[in-house]
């Protein structure tokens, strides 16, 4: 079985561009998350997503961030314009219903480098 | 001050010693412990998962919970430098939909 598969796994921008990541879920999980772990931080959730709907966005700064998952399956979330301070390393996740709360598969990041 | 926190390390052990890494919570709530594995350049792995207070042991490792002192810890025995990584505490609870709080991490090596 294909795990949570991410592009582009690095990206270095000048600030101001914009930027996009790409995320497929593994088959069949109907719940998204879109994760930020700084350097030496633990992963922050930036939103949820149950099948095509947005169920937790608090944590996404709306101003620049944008997410969206069409059809329930691929999700892409956006920044635009970039800043210096979304360093970082954005995550995938995805689970289950049924499964255990917080048994999260994760992708292995986009790594983002704003110049 | 954080919901959970964590020691950062670095925690530097000799191959076979056992490891103890640690959490402290403040969120009487959660119910459900977990501790991720985070190896270099990758995304978190669950490892261990308990529910409410207990222990729970999956070959080398044993995760402990003590609800009444918001205390968690995960225990490797016979430590191997595959061990080598972060490890993540992560908790939720019912009343905030199992949204996932994480600690910062411990950073362990494991020396041959």
């Amino acid at each position: 079985e294909a795990g949570v598969v991410q592009s582009p796994r690095y990206k270095i921008i000048e600030k101001k561009q914009p930027v996009a990541f790409w995320c497929n879920p593994i088959s069949g999980h109907n719940t998204l998350y879109w994760y930020l772990q700084n350097l030496g931080q633990g992963p922050e959730l930036l939103i949820r997503y149950e099948n095509e709907e947005a169920v937790d966005d608090s944590q996404l700064p709306k101003d620049r961030f944008s997410a969206e998952r069409l059809k329930g399956v691929d999700s892409t979330l956006k920044i635009q314009p970039a800043e210096l301070g979304d360093s970082a390393v954005y995550l995938c996740a995805s689970s289950h219903g049924g499964a255990v709360p917080g048994e999260l598969f994760f992708g292995e990041g986009s790594r983002l480098t704003v110049l | 001050q954080k919901e959970v926190e964590q020691d950062p390390g670095p925690l530097s052990v000799p191959e076979g010693a056992i490891v103890s890494l640690n959490c402290t919570y403040s969120n009487s709530a959660f119910q459900y412990f977990m501790w991720y594995r985070q190896y270099s350049r990758k995304g978190p792995e669950l490892l261990m998962y308990t529910y409410s207070s207990g222990n729970k042991e999956d070959g080398r490792f044993t995760a402990q919970v003590d609800k009444s002192s918001k205390y968690i810890s995960l225990f490797i025995r016979d430590s191997q430098p595959s061990d080598s990584a972060t490890y993540l505490c992560a908790m939720s609870a019912v009343d905030s939909s199992y949204k996932l709080i994480f600690g910062s991490g411990t950073r362990l090596l494991v020396r041959p």
